[in-house]
């Protein structure tokens, strides 16, 4: 079974540029989570929805970030404009959230690096 | 907000030895769950804890939950080279979603 498809798997930008990050959740999963990693910080959450409505975006850094879920098998998450600072591996994850999980699933990530 | 310290942050070992780590939490969490990232992909889940007590294994890896709830632990026996890697663990408390501690480093000698 396919997991988390998470693309493009690297981008390189200028500062300025809006940078979009896809992801494909697991085919039955009915949570999303984006996450943002960076040796300073670790892994920080940034929004995470369920059936495809927005829970909690209270990780957002800043206005700059936004995302979007617009299917159970979709989500975007959009930096505009992008700034060097917002350089991190990017990842998704998806659950099932029954009664007792909260067992999330990672896709690959996301290199970014904005110069 | 809730804080999970996890020790210690890196560790040397070599091949066969058995390895222990663990997570502490300021407060307590409902739910455990162990975690292995390799160089260049996403954390990759290797057991879930969901009672106090608890205590399961998935091959050589082995996890308790702690009867105070607000400790974890992860055990590795006979490591081996693949073993390497960082693994996180991870928990929630009275909130829904995920927090993650810091990561061990692990890195085994042959």
């Amino acid at each position: 079974d396919a997991g988390v498809i998470q693309s493009p798997r690297h981008e390189v930008t200028e500062m300025g540029q809006e940078v979009t990050l896809r992801c494909k959740p697991i085919s039955g999963h009915n949570s999303l989570f984006w996450y943002r990693q960076t040796m300073m910080r670790g892994l920080e959450l940034l929004i995470y929805f369920n059936n495809n409505v927005p829970i909690d975006d209270s990780g957002m850094p800043e206005d700059r970030f936004s995302a979007k879920m617009p299917n159970a098998s979709f989500s975007t998450l959009k930096i505009q404009p992008s700034e060097p600072r917002d350089s991190a591996v990017y990842f998704c994850a998806s659950s099932f959230r029954g009664l007792f999980s909260y067992e999330q699933y990672f896709g690959p990530g996301t290199r970014l690096t904005v110069t | 907000g809730q804080q999970l310290n996890q020790s210690p942050q890196s560790m040397f070992i070599q091949e066969g030895e058995d390895v222990s780590m663990n997570c502490t939490s300021s407060s307590i969490f409902n739910t455990w769950l162990w975690y292995k990232q390799d160089p260049g992909e996403g954390p990759v889940l290797l057991i879930a804890l969901y009672k106090a007590g608890e205590l399961t294994s998935n091959g050589r890896l082995t996890a308790q939950f702690g009867i105070t709830r607000k400790d974890s632990f992860l055990n590795i026996s006979a490591s081996i080279p693949s073993d390497v890697g960082i693994y996180f663990c991870a928990g929630t408390g009275t909130a829904s979603k995920l927090t993650f501690g810091t990561g061990t480093r692990l890195q085994v000698t042959l």
